[in-house]
C-alpha cells in the first residue's frame, strides 16, 4: 500500500471551513484515495473516497490533484463534533485480493474552536 | 441498514488467559478485517477473512488467530495473553464484490489485559 503523510494537527474555527491535506506520492493507478475520522476511541467512519474526480457527499468534499499524489478533505462548515482524528488512506479496487487491508498512518488530529 | 456489530464492548483478563471477540459484519458483506489500536502503534492490520478463508495478514505473532462462519461473522482469538495486548480490537466489513469497497468499521473491542 502506498504512504500517506499528514500533518500531525490542525486546528479550525467553528463555522469555517477545515482543509485537511493528505501526501500519496506513491499511489499506483489501482489505488482509491478514502477518508476516515475517529472520534475519541470510537471505530473510525468513513467520510469519502475518490479515484481521480473531485467528489462531494454530505459529509465532506474530496480534492485530487491532477497528478493524483496529493488530496485535500474539506469539511465546510466545521462544527465542534468535527473535532476528531482524520486519517487518509489508500487501499486498492474492490477486486483485488489485499482490497480488505488498510494501512493506517496517524492521522491528523482536528481541533474545531469555537 | 444494521452497521458492524461487535461483541462484547469491554473485556478484562488477565496475563496468561485467552479470549475470543466476535463481529457480525454488515448484511451481504463477505470481507472481514481485524485490527489492533494501541497508542503506541496506531491502527494496525492483524488479519482478513473473506468467504471463511483467510486472504491477508498482517505481521502479528500466532497467538492471534481468526475464522469466519458460513454466514459472515468472524471471530478472533488471542490466546496466552500479554500486557501488550491491551487494546482497541476494530473489525471492518465490506462487501468483496462488485466496484463498491467501502469498508465500515465496527464500535470495537476494549481489551484491557491486567
Amino acid at each position: 500500500d502506498a504512504k500517506t503523510t499528514q500533518p500531525t494537527s490542525m486546528d479550525c474555527a467553528e463555522g469555517r471551513a477545515a482543509n485537511l491535506p493528505c501526501n500519496h506520492s506513491t499511489i499506483s493507478g489501482n489505488e482509491y484515495v478514502y477518508w476516515y475520522r475517529q472520534i475519541h476511541s470510537q471505530g473510525p467512519q468513513y467520510i469519502i473516497h475518490g479515484l481521480k474526480n473531485n467528489e462531494t457527499n454530505e459529509m465532506a468534499s474530496l480534492i485530487i490533484t491532477e497528478d493524483r499524489k496529493s488530496s485535500t478533505l474539506i469539511l465546510p462548515h466545521a462544527t465542534l463534533r468535527d473535532t476528531a482524528v482524520y486519517y487518509c488512506i489508500v487501499r486498492v479496487r474492490p477486486y483485488n485480493t489485499n482490497a480488505g487491508k488498510s494501512t493506517f498512518g496517524d492521522g491528523t488530529t482536528l481541533t474545531v474552536k469555537p | 441498514k444494521a452497521g458492524v456489530t461487535q461483541t462484547p464492548r469491554y473485556l478484562i483478563k488477565t496475563r496468561g488467559q485467552q479470549v475470543t471477540l466476535s463481529c457480525s459484519p454488515i448484511s451481504g458483506h463477505r470481507s472481514v478485517s481485524w485490527y489492533q489500536q494501541t497508542p503506541g502503534q496506531g491502527l494496525q492490520f492483524l488479519f482478513e477473512y473473506f468467504s471463511e478463508t483467510q486472504r491477508n495478514k498482517g505481521n502479528f505473532p500466532g497467538r492471534f488467530s481468526g475464522r469466519q462462519f458460513s454466514n459472515s461473522r468472524s471471530e478472533m482469538n488471542v490466546s496466552t495473553l500479554e500486557l501488550g495486548d491491551s487494546a482497541l480490537y476494530l473489525c471492518a466489513s465490506f462487501p468483496g464484490t462488485g466496484n463498491t469497497d467501502t469498508q465500515y468499521f465496527g464500535p470495537g473491542t476494549r481489551l484491557t489485559v491486567l
